[in-house]
């Protein structure tokens, strides 16, 4: 079993859906972090947390600490939204253990 | 404020040689991380760079090596490549290694090797 589970693997909306992925980890961490790859490869760090919810624009991130899961949101969806959704855990270094991402594709 | 930057964006090499990627952290960062990606495994971490100094070490064979120079600016070398060895290569860097801070990653480096 992996260490960093996340869920769904693959999701196809429409503009304008709200959209959650899920992310469970099994080890002790300082924090979680959700990034974002777009093709082409270059990725970027959307969220660190470690504990409780935090907003950017239409994003929102939640932690649960005692229940080790953490949720990504995306309100009012757009296609450029589409991407790869990575959540990553750290412990007390940058050494960070990786999900195998959500690819999201948002229609119009 | 300039991001990270991976040089050089694009790499072909063959079998048996050796490669080096080079990584400048953001201006004031002193942590860098690099990271393999492969269709198969993922992302996996390779090794964390802080003041010069190797701080943690992923599974990976002794062919793979790296360092950091005093102005923070990183380099990894892969020594003898195998065809395996073919991935996106991303450096991220950090303002310090025990405070968890966000990471910054550059665009990455994609290696073939034939």
């Amino acid at each position: 079993k992996n260490e960093v589970e996340q869920s769904p693997q693959n999701l196809t909306a429409q503009e304008g859906e709200f959209i959650t992925i899920n992310c469970s980890y099994s080890v002790g961490i300082s924090a979680l972090h959700w990034l974002q790859q777009h093709p082409g490869g270059g990725i970027v760090s959307l969220f660190m947390l470690s504990s409780g919810k935090k907003k950017h624009g239409r994003l929102i991130a939640t932690i649960n600490i005692q229940e080790k899961h953490s949720s990504l949101h995306i309100t009012a969806s757009h296609p450029r939204d589409s991407a790869v959704y990575i959540c990553a855990v750290g412990g007390t270094t940058n050494k960070l253990i990786f999900g195998t991402g959500t690819l999201l594709a948002v229609q119009p | 404020k300039a991001g990270v930057t991976q040089t050089p964006r694009y790499l072909i090499k063959t079998r048996g040689q050796q490669v080096t990627l080079s990584c400048s952290p953001i201006s004031g960062h002193r942590s860098v991380s690099w990271y393999q990606q492969t269709p198969g495994q993922g992302l996996q971490f390779l090794f964390e760079y802080f003041s010069e100094t190797q701080r943690n070490k992923g599974n990976f064979p002794g062919r793979f090596s790296g360092r950091q120079f005093s102005n923070s600016r990183s380099e990894m070398n892969v020594s003898t490549l195998e065809l395996g060895d073919s991935a996106l290569y991303l450096c991220a860097s950090s303002l310090a290694v025990n405070l968890n801070t966000e990471a910054f990653f550059g665009q990455g480096t994609r290696l073939t090797v034939v």
